[in-house]
C-alpha cells in the first residue's frame, strides 16, 4: 500500500457520536476515493474527490460526508454514527495504470 | 441492486489446481474489468485487469477470459499455490474510472 496511509487502524465508537477518518497519500494522485467493505457486498464507493474541494457522491453516500482541503488528504467523517457503518473503510487512489491502489484500511466499530 | 456479480462466494482447492472464479455484469457501458487480490487485513491489490476489445489477457500464472456477447468474465490461476489463499475481487467501470463497481468477492483456499 506504498503511498497511502490511513489512520486510524482501528476504532471503536458510540451511537450518536461524530467520526473522522484520515487518508494520505504521498504521489500528488488527483483522484481519491472512499470505500467501504462489508462480507456479500464487495466494496462500495462512498464518495471520491477529483480535485482540492472537488468532491462527488458515490453509490452509499448517505450519512456520510468528505472534505479535500490539500491534494494529500482526504477525510471522511460520519456525522452520528450508526450501527450499521461498522465496517471497513479503505481509501484508494488512481494510478497511472488506471488501477486503484487501496491503503491499508480502517476497521469501524459502532457499538 | 449490484451491477457486477461474482461467484463462487468460496472456494478450495488442492495445489497444482486451477481455480475458476466468474463475474457477470450488467451494464454494457463498462469498459474495463479487473480482478483485486486481497489477503487478510490488507486493503485489495490490482491483480490483472482487461479491456472488451479482447477476449484474454495472461499475466504469469493468471489468466482472464473475457465473453462481451454473454457479459462474463472470468479468472483462472494455473498451478494454484498456497500462497495465492486470498479474497478475490472482479470489478468494472467505465469512461473515467471513478465509479468502480464490485463484486462481492471469492474466498479462495489451496491446500497444501
Amino acid at each position: 500500500d506504498a503511498g497511502i496511509t490511513q489512520s486510524p487502524r482501528h476504532k471503536v465508537t458510540e451511537t450518536g457520536t461524530p467520526v473522522t477518518l484520515r487518508c494520505h497519500q504521498t504521489e500528488n494522485h488527483r483522484y481519491m476515493y472512499w470505500y467501504r467493505q462489508d462480507p456479500g457486498h464487495g466494496l462500495r464507493l462512498i464518495h471520491y474527490s477529483y480535485g482540492v474541494k472537488d468532491t462527488d457522491k458515490g453509490e452509499v453516500s448517505d450519512g456520510y460526508s468528505v472534505s479535500r482541503s490539500k491534494t494529500e488528504d482526504f477525510l471522511l467523517t460520519l456525522e452520528s454514527a450508526t450501527s450499521s457503518q461498522t465496517s471497513v473503510y479503505f481509501c484508494a487512489t488512481i494510478g497511472n495504470n488506471y488501477g486503484y491502489t487501496f491503503g491499508s484500511g480502517t476497521r469501524l466499530t459502532v457499538v | 441492486q449490484q451491477q457486477v456479480k461474482q461467484s463462487p462466494q468460496s472456494l478450495i482447492v488442492q495445489k497444482g489446481g486451477i481455480p475458476i472464479i466468474n463475474c457477470a455484469y450488467e451494464n454494457t457501458a463498462f469498459d474495463y474489468f479487473p480482478w483485486y487480490q486481497q489477503f487478510p487485513g490488507k486493503g485489495p491489490a490490482l491483480l490483472i485487469a482487461i479491456r472488451p476489445d479482447v477476449s484474454e489477457k495472461k499475466e504469469g500464472r493468471f489468466t482472464i477470459s473475457f465473453n462481451k456477447s454473454a457479459k462474463q468474465f472470468s479468472l483462472h490461476i494455473m498451478d494454484s499455490q498456497p500462497g495465492d489463499s486470498a479474497t478475490y475481487f472482479c470489478a468494472a467501470s467505465m469512461g473515467n474510472n471513478n465509479d468502480m463497481r464490485f463484486g462481492a468477492g471469492t474466498r479462495l483456499t489451496v491446500k497444501p
